[in-house]
């Protein structure tokens, strides 16, 4: 199936700056992006995704990039708060549709 | 809006047991996956079901059976429960089709003595 790379695993940055988090996949039939966000103790929730006919996406602080050609996506979350402090999963979804893999995960801890 | 349970919450089986997890869902969604979370290795696909009565492997399947006894209902059984085997089973769901997003459950907790 198809394979997530996800970097780093860890990251730590002070409050209100920013943080990305670098993901690659195999497939080129790949077509769907999403990231999901696991706070401590909770369920993972998807928090924003990007579709193979974008190159940029953005919801309030939340900034998804794809480069097909690089097989590449990333997520940056700018003026991060403490409450970005989580366990944020990347994705990719193949070209039957449903069925996602993904990546190892990135813990991210924002400091006052 | 909907709601995935999961039962049991913890489960504490010994080794070479047969457990059983379950999965329940009121999305009235098609699709429903159950994955293995363990520290440092992501979300790993053990088994999913693209509707009620079918049933598909993920890259983690052996070791594990699964049934979706109906639209609402998954199963997931770890059929020899491996010693020291500590590990967070999610269920979720979704609708069929590209583009869809998943739900979780609360997850069930598992260690084999």
């Amino acid at each position: 199936g198809e394979q997530v790379e996800q970097l780093p695993s860890i990251l730590r940055v002070q409050e209100g700056s920013s943080a990305s988090i670098n993901c690659s996949y195999e497939d080129s039939a790949s077509n769907y992006f999403p990231w999901y966000k696991q706070e401590p103790g909770e369920n993972p929730k998807l928090i924003i995704d990007i579709r193979s006919n974008m190159e940029r996406k953005q919801i309030q602080e939340l900034i998804v990039l794809l480069d097909k050609k690089a097989k590449r996506f990333s997520l940056h979350i700018t003026d991060t708060q403490p409450g970005d402090s989580a366990m944020y999963f990347c994705a990719a979804e193949g070209g039957t549709g449903s069925k996602l893999s993904f990546g190892k995960g990135a813990k991210l801890t924002v400091s006052p | 809006g909907g709601i995935i349970t999961q039962t049991p919450k913890f489960l504490i089986g010994q080794e070479g047991q047969k457990l059983t997890l379950k999965c329940q869902q009121n999305f009235n969604h098609d699709t429903m996956y159950w994955y293995r979370q363990d520290s440092g290795k992501g979300l790993r696909l053990i088994y999913y079901s693209i509707t009620e009565n079918d049933l598909q492997k993920g890259d983690l399947s052996e070791g594990y059976d699964a049934s979706r006894e109906k639209k609402s209902s998954f199963s997931l059984t770890v059929t020899s429960a491996q010693k020291n085997e500590m590990a967070v089973f999610l269920c979720a769901s979704s609708i069929w089709g590209f583009y869809a997003e998943q739900f979780f459950g609360p997850g069930t907790r598992l260690t084999v003595l």
